[in-house]
This record gives C-alpha cells, sequence and structure tokens, in this order.
C-alpha cells in the first residue's frame, strides 16, 4: 500500500533554532518527492522536489535530503523565525496516473520567541 | 510568479444546496486538481482533469460532485446537494505537465462551511 508517514506530528522550537522534520514512504514506483509548506487556512505552497537520483536540495534556510533505498527523506530548517510556523506536508509522485500523488499528514511547526 | 486563484474565500451554506468552487488556473497549465483537506487531516485527491475530461478520480468524488472548465480559463467544482461532512477546505491545483520535476501549483483554498 501506497504510504506517507510524517514525524514528529508536532513540534515546538525556539526561533533561531535547528529542526528536522521526518518523512518515511512506501510509495512505489517513485518519481520524486516533494516538501511543500502550509500556512494555516492557505494552500500549500512547493519548498523542494527532488528526483531518485538527488539527495539533498536547499532552498534558503530549508535542506531536504533524500535516501531512495531507505525510503526516507527529511526537512532541515536552520535559524528558524517565526515565520516558518506552519504545516510541512511531504508529498510523493508515483511514475504513472492521474492520481499520482501521495500526502503525508504534515508536521505542525510552531516557532517561538 | 504565478499563482492559481480560487473564489470564494469562505462559503457558507444549507445542508442540501448546491455549491460551486471556482478556480483559475495558471495560464499555459494543462492538468488541472481538486482536493480537500477536513479540519486536521491531510489533503485528499478528489478528481484530476485534463484535455476537457477526468482523468481519474477518488472515492470521494461520487455523484454528487462534478467538474467543468466551462471557458478555458475557469475550472469548477461543484457539489449539487451538501452534506456536513462536506465541511472541509478545497484546493485546486495545477500543473503544466506531468514530467517528474514540475511543480504543482496550489490555489488559496475555499473554505466550505456546510450547516
Amino acid at each position: 500500500k501506497n504510504q506517507v508517514e510524517q514525524s514528529p506530528q508536532s513540534l515546538i522550537i525556539l526561533e533561531g533554532k535547528n529542526c528536522t522534520l521526518q518523512c518515511n514512504y512506501t510509495v512505489s514506483p517513485f518519481s520524486n518527492l516533494r516538501w511543500y509548506k502550509q500556512d494555516t487556512g492557505r494552500g500549500p505552497v512547493s519548498l523542494t522536489i527532488m528526483t531518485f537520483s538527488e539527495n539533498t536540495k536547499s532552498n534558503g534556510r530549508y535542506t531536504a535530503t533524500l535516501d531512495a533505498d531507505t525510503k526516507q527523506s527529511s526537512l532541515h530548517i536552520t535559524a528558524s523565525q517565526l515565520s516558518d510556523s506552519a504545516s510541512y506536508i511531504c508529498v510523493v509522485s508515483l511514475q504513472t496516473g492521474a492520481n499520482n500523488l501521495f500526502f503525508g499528514t504534515g508536521t505542525r511547526l510552531t516557532v517561538i520567541p | 510568479e504565478p499563482e492559481v486563484t480560487q473564489t470564494p474565500s469562505h462559503q457558507v451554506t444549507q445542508m442540501g444546496q448546491e455549491v460551486i468552487l471556482r478556480c483559475v488556473p495558471i495560464s499555459n497549465h494543462l492538468y488541472f486538481y481538486w482536493y480537500r483537506q477536513i479540519l486536521g487531516q491531510k489533503v485528499e485527491f478528489l478528481v484530476s482533469f485534463y484535455n476537457n475530461e477526468i482523468s481519474e478520480k477518488s472515492e470521494i468524488f461520487d455523484d454528487q460532485f462534478s467538474v467543468e472548465r466551462p471557458d478555458g480559463s475557469n475550472f469548477t467544482l461543484k457539489i449539487r446537494s451538501t452534506k456536513l461532512e462536506d465541511s472541509a477546505m478545497y484546493f485546486c491545483a495545477s500543473i503544466l505537465d506531468r514530467g517528474s520535476t514540475d511543480t504543482q501549483y496550489f490555489g488559496p483554498g475555499t473554505r466550505l462551511t456546510v450547516l
């Protein structure tokens, strides 16, 4: 069964600290993995996209890693800011099919001053 | 930066009423999607649309739901007779092509509240 699991479910960190969010998946055949940021009441916004051959991708203070062998990904946020408070969703794509996106339940990050 | 737009941002309706949620995808995109997200739950796929027809739909997308691209720019989701459990955020998304690294752009969502 194609599934995407994320941990932790929620996380609270102090402003300026780093954090790492985890994503494990069983989706196959794998095409790519995306991390999205979703602010409360808004649509998801793409942060990174990684294909099978990529094992790291950065977007500013966000760095995503991918281990396609163990089917794990992480999103590392450095020097967190209050505006980083949001849900971070891991989405894995199948190679085929119109409905080829599998969404994780997200990690709710709260950055406090 | 191109963006997907959705209207209205919030829709309140009585159970049993029909609602139409509207989306304007990014102009040169070819694939369009509707998703919903019940409060506190994950985003769920409803339907995908390509070349003026439904490509795929989920179990959620029953006979009460329909989609249309009436004029080449708008993409609508109609719920014929709303139920309480239809209360959710509805997101429209579009993608240029289903290549391996194409980004799926989401709209800001419509919050549907069924009373």
